[in-house]
């Protein structure tokens, strides 16, 4: 079945610093790509998300890319802001099974 | 409604007791999840309804454990004998996913769980 790996567990960054959060998946088939991010005590929240047929999509401060033949996609943020800090998870899907498998997080620090 | 419900939002319960939580998805969404989240860890799969199809249940940790839901509507989680080891952030989440197409999930506030 699909395994999501998520890397780094841990990512701290000097305000106003990028950051980059990387995913691989195994599974080929897989054709839909989201991002939650989750403060603190809060649910988790969509905040971008890209399908297997474009390879970038943008939304003001943040970014996804996709590389399907590396079977790996990451969340650019620029700019951070000290209201970035938060765990934010990756995911993967395709058509035949609506399931999410889900990375195991990374922690994102914003350093004031 | 205008997101996914969950109730109770806090729940305190004798180790022993049953707990049954509620989820109220988002109308019109066919499919809905339940998760597990334990303090300071990742998002723990729990059961799976999509449509009338027969639920995935291949995530529900011991058969204390058991869910329904009645067709596109509401959802209740039932934990039976509670252990100390089920104290956590139970969620739910819901999703407009159909025809192949996969949509994000929009997630419900979530119940925390304490057994003492």
């Amino acid at each position: 079945g699909e395994n999501v790996e998520q890397h780094p567990s841990t990512l701290s960054v000097q305000e106003g610093d990028s950051a980059v959060i990387k995913c691989t998946y195994s599974d080929s088939a897989s054709n839909y790509f989201p991002w939650y991010k989750q403060e603190l005590g809060k649910r988790p929240q969509l905040i971008i998300d890209i399908r297997s047929n474009v390879g970038e999509k943008k939304d003001q401060r943040i970014a996804v890319t996709l590389n399907k033949t590396a079977k790996h996609f990451s969340l650019h943020i620029t700019e951070t802001q000290p209201e970035d800090s938060a765990v934010y998870f990756c995911a993967a899907s395709k058509g035949s099974n609506y399931q999410l498998i889900w990375g195991a997080g990374t922690k994102l620090i914003i350093k004031p | 409604g205008a997101g996914v419900s969950q109730s109770p939002s806090n729940k305190v319960t004798e180790k022993g007791k049953d707990v049954e939580l509620r989820c109220d998805p988002i109308s019109g969404h066919t499919a809905l999840y339940w998760y597990r989240q334990r303090l300071g860890q990742g998002l723990e799969f729990l059961i799976y309804f999509q449509g009338n199809s027969a639920p995935d249940k291949s995530g529900l940790p011991s058969d204390r454990f058991s869910a329904e839901r009645t067709g596109e509507s509401v959802s209740t989680l039932t934990i039976q004998r509670t252990q100390q080891e089920d104290s956590a952030v139970y969620l739910c989440a819901s999703s407009k996913n159909r025809d192949r197409i996969n949509y994000g999930y929009t997630f419900g506030s979530g119940t925390r769980l304490t057994v003492v």
